[in-house]
């Protein structure tokens, strides 16, 4: 069974930093692409970036571009997530989710596994 | 970015009811549609992919339809279980990914 645990969320003032983590159980890590999606409150969902199988390949959103950076241990199975330069408009939560393919840039991709999120914060 | 567009935002029915949930897109994804069902503070859940192919476990209740610019989401009798938040995502452009605004389904 596939499993995805997200941890590192937490309350930080707009400026700030924080990693999220993601570790993978259940599948071969390395063999597929991972997401970061986020949910801000009330809202609804807006990917935030992805990383190849291999690490090699990655995307941002614009809305995180140059702020964020996402990375992966495959010898882990873990896949981070590095937040920078904080806005209050990060506030969310924030999901990883697998892909169901090695690459990133294929059309017909589909997020077929979960985590269950981990809440960040960005208030004063 | 390719926009997608949910209507209804919400709605609400009875358990045994038909329920369609109808999903544009900004310009043509071929046939390269997800749905998503999301429960109150759970993660979201893969329930069709390309445009009609139900992930595997997904009840036969389920059926999704469309090309191009236009699909829907069909519940056929909606059940208890079934109240949630449903999301189209486009998978012709990867970069990024985009979703729609989400349905949600309540109880009448």
């Amino acid at each position: 069974e596939v499993q995805l645990l997200e941890s590192g969320g937490g309350l930080v003032e707009p400026g700030g930093s924080l990693r999220l983590s993601c570790v993978a159980s259940g599948f071969t890590f390395s063999s597929y692409a991972m997401n970061w999606v986020r949910q801000a409150p009330g809202k609804g969902l807006e990917w935030v970036s992805d990383i190849s199988g291999d690490g090699d390949s990655t995307y941002y959103a614009d809305s995180v571009k140059g702020r964020f950076t996402i990375s992966r241990d495959n010898s882990k199975n873990t896949m981070y997530l590095q937040i920078n330069s904080l806005r209050a408009e990060d506030t969310a939560v924030y999901y990883c989710a697998k892909s169901d393919r090695f690459g990133i840039s294929s059309a017909g991709t589909k997020f077929d596994s979960w985590g269950q999120g981990t809440l960040v914060t960005v208030s004063s | 970015d390719i926009q997608m567009t949910q209507s209804p935002s919400s709605l609400s029915a009875s358990v045994g009811d038909r329920v369609i949930i109808t999903c544009r897109a900004s310009l043509s994804i071929s046939r390269y549609l997800n749905w998503y069902q999301q429960k109150p503070g759970k993660a979201p859940k893969l329930l069709i992919y390309a445009a009609s192919t139900l992930q595997s476990g997904v009840p036969l209740r389920f059926s999704g339809s469309g090309s191009g610019t236009d699909f829907t989401l069909t519940i056929s009798s909606l059940q208890p279980e079934d109240f949630a938040t449903y999301y189209c995502q486009q998978s012709y452009s990867m970069h990024p990914p985009t979703f729609g605004g989400g349905t949600k389904v309540e109880i009448k």
